[in-house]
């Protein structure tokens, strides 16, 4: 069974920071390797597909990189509104997550 | 603009059937591209893909829910349903009903309902 490790399991940024979350695979898989972004009380929002390929009006702050069973989120530039819960995902599973919270 | 709503009971006693409905409406659950798919998150954690259905009837479940793990599609009502047996609880969650597009790529959420497993 594949699993996906997010780390770290939670950080403390500025506003105009630069933020990196990583995210590995158990084994290499042919599937999209998908990033989410989650507030509380709200479902996930899709930011990413294809390790790179930003969804429709995601800002360009926001870029995804990696290969094999490593991958990596990057958020430039900090907003307050970017402060939430970041999942990364592949097939059927999920990282457990990464809270980036307001320093 | 698609939508989906889930509905069913918020509270299953143990041992019992979790049953949830999900009805989409702006668009046809009988599309070709895209997948139907349940994911849960229970409080304060992170998520877990339950599985997905065609409206042709093709089924992928998570090999962890498998063995207790039912979705189906209705093409005539746009719904589909979930149904989880014996639970415990730890099958405790918001319970998502959302749309996957590709391999397991969920662009579109409904608002979750939480479901209590207790006596």
């Amino acid at each position: 069974d594949i699993q996906m490790t997010q780390s770290p399991s939670s950080l403390s940024a500025s506003v105009g920071d630069r933020v990196t979350i990583t995210c590995r695979a158990s084994q290499s898989s042919s599937f999209s390797l998908n990033w989410y972004q989650q507030k509380p009380g709200t479902a996930p929002k899709l930011l990413i597909t294809s390790t790179s390929s930003l969804q429709s009006g995601v800002p360009s702050r926001f870029s995804g990189s990696g290969s094999g069973t490593d991958f990596t989120l990057t958020i430039t530039n900090l907003q307050p509104e970017d402060f939430a819960t970041y999942y990364c995902q592949q097939s059927y599973a999920f990282g457990q997550g990464t809270k980036v919270e307001i320093k | 603009q698609l939508q989906l709503q889930e509905s069913g009971p918020g509270l299953v006693k143990p041992s019992e059937t979790l049953s949830l409905t999900c009805t989409v409406s702006g668009g046809s659950i009988s599309s070709n591209n895209h997948y139907w798919a349940w994911i849960r998150q229970p409080p304060g954690k992170g998520l877990e893909w339950i599985g997905s259905v065609h409206y042709s009837g093709t089924t992928y479940y998570n090999p962890s829910l498998k063995s207790r793990v039912t979705i189906s599609v209705d093409t005539s009502k746009n719904q589909f349903s979930l149904m989880l047996s014996s639970v415990t609880a730890a099958d405790t969650a918001v319970y998502y009903c959302a749309r996957d597009y590709g391999d397991v790529r969920t662009d579109y959420w409904g608002q979750g309902t939480l479901v209590t497993a207790s006596s």
